[in-house]
């Protein structure tokens, strides 16, 4: 798996956007960018993935730059139900079988 | 759709006592892992199974065993509990469509061996 980088923490403004950015410079053409979060004490919970093209779904946006060594994924609208530490993740399915949880960015939405 | 379900949520083991780890997935998928998470550490696989009747060992197997029984269910067996093993399990499953896959996850089991 490439190495991602995220920051450690954000705090977001509850109703406000959250975008949240990882970098992954040493990705490769096939690598797919996942995203995942895990609410305190839950399972972690996927949220959108992509290749090469943006991406949206009724979670989330993903927003991948044209040279694939960065990505940024947008809460459209944080809630206070947002609050998580969020993962990105770059792994080549199916042959990376695992998910390579690093130590993501704390994200805390505040009222 | 009930997803990932484990069994139990919780339990308390003494060391040497045995136990398994029930997971179940009611979306036909293919693959199903399991992961076990320390406090404040990410996520590490121990056993993972790409289809029904096969299982692979993951980064940390020692000291499990897994049993793919159909392709729903795919249980995690401790044989001799040890401290090391408190942790909180995870189970997953996933299909692969259009060349790539999404995991998804249960609630997990929270274990604590004395």
């Amino acid at each position: 798996d490439a190495k991602t980088t995220q920051p450690p923490s954000m705090d977001c403004a509850e109703g406000r956007a959250a975008n949240l950015p990882c970098n992954h410079s040493t990705i490769s053409g096939n690598e797919y960018v996942y995203w995942y979060r895990q609410i305190h004490s839950q399972g972690p919970q996927y949220i959108i993935h992509g290749l090469k093209n943006n991406e949206t779904n009724e979670m989330a946006s993903l927003i991948i730059t044209e040279d694939r060594k960065s990505s940024t994924l947008i809460l459209p609208h944080a809630t206070l139900r947002d609050t998580a530490v969020y993962y990105c993740i770059v792994r080549l399915p199916p042959n990376d079988y695992k998910l390579s949880f690093g130590a993501g960015t704390t994200v805390t939405v505040r009222a | 759709n009930a997803g990932v379900t484990q069994t139990p949520k919780f339990q308390v083991l003494k060391t040497g006592q045995s136990m398994t780890l029930q997971c179940a997935q009611d979306m036909n998928h293919n693959s199903m892992y399991w992961y076990r998470q320390d406090p404040g550490m990410g996520l590490r696989l121990i056993y993972y199974s790409a289809s029904e009747g096969t299982t692979d060992k993951g980064e940390v197997p020692n000291g499990y065993n897994v049993s793919r029984l159909n392709k729903r269910e795919f249980s995690l067996r401790l044989e001799s509990a040890a401290p090391s093993q408190t942790s909180v399990y995870f189970c997953a499953s996933s299909a692969t469509s259009g060349g790539t896959d999404t995991q998804y996850f249960g609630p997990g089991t929270r274990l604590t061996v004395l």
